[in-house]
């Protein structure tokens, strides 16, 4: 059972746009969302973090969105570069867990130049 | 920046064979976890340690898979009796507790 949805599944923009990927959660135990950036051959990376008490949170071009009543949150990269592509993944920690992680599907980007 | 560690970066088996893949955590990094990556998918959890204890595992580790970290530092994961379905990038990922979790580049199995 998939607890974590991560749409859509592959996006592509010209550079300097504004890819949008979306993640909705079902268990409301998930106390800790972060987004991972992976290039091929190379493990997952962390980009930026939020906690439900949050909106919004910003870090350079990266913002991510969080909308705890409908349990969704997304993620935007401002001024998308061609080095921007790489899969993308949304992931969710419940609380109490070890710090177990979540994953979505992921999102495979390409930013055109 | 030594970040976390992991040995080797492929392995290519025969069906049937037993594997062992090493993670050398961050120093420091007290917690210790266990992934599975298949193409196009996310990565799954499979287990996690606290210093030397296994402290929970996935339905996805089958009596053929094995995990150790015999004195909290680097941890092995070992799979027996391998299966095609076995093949896939096997991620490793420590952290302090509460802390993000920093992930390996894996190890990619590919079973023949």
């Amino acid at each position: 059972q998939q607890q974590v949805k991560q749409s859509p599944q592959s996006l592509i923009v010209q550079k300097g746009g504004i890819p949008i990927i979306n993640c909705a959660y079902e268990n409301t135990a998930f106390d800790y969302f972060p987004w991972y950036q992976q290039f091929p051959g190379k493990g997952p990376a962390l980009l930026i973090a939020i906690r439900p008490d949050v909106s919004e949170k910003k870090e350079g071009r990266f913002t991510i969105s969080f909308n705890k009543s409908a349990k969704q949150f997304s993620l935007h990269i401002m001024d998308s570069q061609p080095g921007d592509s790489a899969t993308y993944f949304c992931a969710a920690r419940r609380a109490g867990a070890g710090n177990m992680l979540t994953f979505g599907g992921g999102t495979r980007l390409m930013v055109k130049p | 920046d030594t970040g976390v560690s992991q040995d080797p970066r492929h392995k290519i088996t025969k069906r049937g064979q037993n594997v062992t893949f090493r993670c050398d955590p961050i120093s420091e990094h007290n917690r210790l976890y266990w992934y599975r990556q298949t193409l196009g998918q996310g990565p799954e959890f499979l287990t996690y340690f606290q210093n030397e204890a296994q402290l929970e595992k996935s339905r996805l580790l089958s009596d053929r898979f094995s995990a150790e970290r015999p004195k909290g530092s680097f941890s092995t994961l070992e799979i027996q009796r391998t299966e095609q379905g076995d093949s896939a990038m096997y991620l490793c990922a420590s952290s302090r507790p509460n802390q993000p979790q920093h992930f390996g580049d894996g190890t990619r199995l590919s079973i023949l």
